[in-house]
């Protein structure tokens, strides 16, 4: 019984188009995370929220937006996708900065 | 250059045999965490560890914050520890974990 939720587990779209990751968690934290690991590279940081609050912020593109419409979400807006944002988006909780992270199982992107 | 790094990249060991891994980094410290990301790709939590030495089973991390290391041992290995495994850093003052690109780890029967 997962306690952090991402949908969907794959993602397929073409060039240009937009797509929203999902992700939702049970556990009661309050800090959220996306991560995100490309091919062959290191898993990479790009958004913390505590309480529905931007904490930091590493996407250079703006064409990445988070999105928390609830206490317990953290949505991923990604627009105007590229064939270079293929990768794997992980969703983590924890309860505040300098916790455990938790991580949620991920949602592959494919942009073709 | 890389903040995070860990080796060896890759180990290949016989059911049985102990595995140590390093993670050394070259930024300040506030805590140290260890993940397994299963061959699927999920990732699993293994130790919050700011400093000091922590035991879980066959695991064991311990990490010296003045020497910038950060190790896990893995007693008695077992095929099913077969994985990734990855240190993740948190320096001080940030919301971000800054990961090492993972000692992929192979037990044999």
């Amino acid at each position: 019984d997962p306690k952090i939720i991402q949908k969907p587990k794959y993602l397929v779209a073409v060039t240009g188009s937009e797509k929203i990751l999902i992700c939702e968690q049970y556990l009661g934290h309050n800090a959220m995370y996306w991560y995100r690991q490309s091919a062959k590279k290191p898993l990479e940081f790009m958004f913390s929220y505590s309480y529905q609050k931007l904490m930091d912020n590493q996407t250079a593109s703006s064409r990445f937006q988070p999105q928390s419409s609830k206490k317990n979400h953290l949505d991923l807006q990604i627009t105007a996708l590229k064939p270079d944002d293929s990768a794997t988006y992980f969703c983590a909780t924890g309860q505040g900065r300098d916790e455990r992270l938790f991580f949620g199982h991920g949602t592959k992107l494919s942009v073709l | 250059g890389q903040q995070v790094q860990q080796s060896p990249a890759s180990l290949v060991l016989q059911e049985g045999e102990n595995a140590e891994l390093q993670c050394n980094f070259s930024t300040s410290l506030n805590s140290m965490q260890w993940f397994y990301q299963r061959p699927g790709g999920s990732l699993v939590s293994l130790f919050y560890n700011p400093s000091g030495t922590k035991h879980s089973g066959r695991l064991t991390s311990t990490t010296v914050i003045k020497e910038r290391r950060s190790s896990l041992h893995i007693s008695s290995s077992q095929t099913t520890d077969s994985g990734t495994y990855l240190c993740a850093l948190d320096s001080s003052g940030s919301w971000q974990l800054i990961f090492g690109s993972g000692t992929q780890l192979t037990v044999m029967p």
